[in-house]
């Protein structure tokens, strides 16, 4: 599985867009991207998922350049129940379904 | 609710003692995770089972093991316990796809605590 690096930390104020990006480098042709959601105590929740260019569902947008080496999840409108760690994922697991999480990106949304 | 259930909520033990947590995937998933979530260690993937067999293993200790039942409910097993195994165990389950990546549904998880 291709590694991974985004920010440790990121602040917002609610009503605010936050984008997150995430570095990926090694990411290899089968690799997809995916973007999951912890919130403290509880599971990590999937979010989003894509291959190249834009994919946009009902809590966010990715964007993915033409190169994949990095991605950008992205926000609207934040509020302050966004405030939670979101990891960042690369690879094809189809067939082998381990995930590398790493440290993930601590969003802090203010009021 | 991601339909994946996990007991008992909280478990607290004492050094040297086994423990056995319990997973229910979502109706009709073949695949189930354990993941270790430790403040210094952050989420950590441990094992994967697929319709009863190992499938993947990750940063699963020795004095840990795992199983997947016909009803695919599985238990993680953990032995000679430290203090350094109190973490949050979670349980995950996907269903397979021929692409991309298996979205995960992940339980509430299990706190254990070791004393």
């Amino acid at each position: 599985l291709a590694k991974t690096t985004q920010p440790i930390s990121m602040d917002s104020y609610e009503g605010q867009e936050v984008n997150i990006t995430c570095s990926h480098n090694n990411i290899a042709t089968n690799d997809y991207i995916t973007w999951y959601q912890q919130f403290p105590s509880q599971g990590p929740r999937f979010i989003i998922q894509g291959y190249k260019t834009k994919v946009t569902n009902e809590v966010a947008s990715l964007f993915i350049p033409a190169d994949r080496k990095s991605s950008t999840l992205s926000l609207p409108r934040v509020s302050l129940s966004d405030t939670a760690v979101y990891y960042c994922l690369v690879g094809e697991d189809s067939t082998l379904g381990r995930l590398y999480f790493g440290r993930g990106t601590q969003l802090t949304v203010w009021p | 609710d991601s339909g994946v259930t996990q007991t008992p909520k909280h478990l607290i033990t004492a050094t040297g003692q086994r423990v056995t947590l319990r997973c229910s995937p979502r109706s009709g998933d073949l695949s189930v995770y354990w993941y270790q979530q430790s403040l210094d260690q952050g989420l950590q993937f441990l094992i994967q089972y697929y319709n009863g067999e190992e499938r993947a293993k990750g940063n699963i200790l020795e004095r840990f093991s795992a199983q997947q039942f016909p009803d695919l409910h599985s238990e993680l097993n953990l032995s000679s316990l430290e203090l350094g195994d109190s973490a949050l165990y979670f349980c995950a389950s996907s269903v397979d796809r021929d692409r991309g990546h298996n979205e995960q549904f992940f339980g509430p998880g299990t706190r254990l605590t070791v004393l």
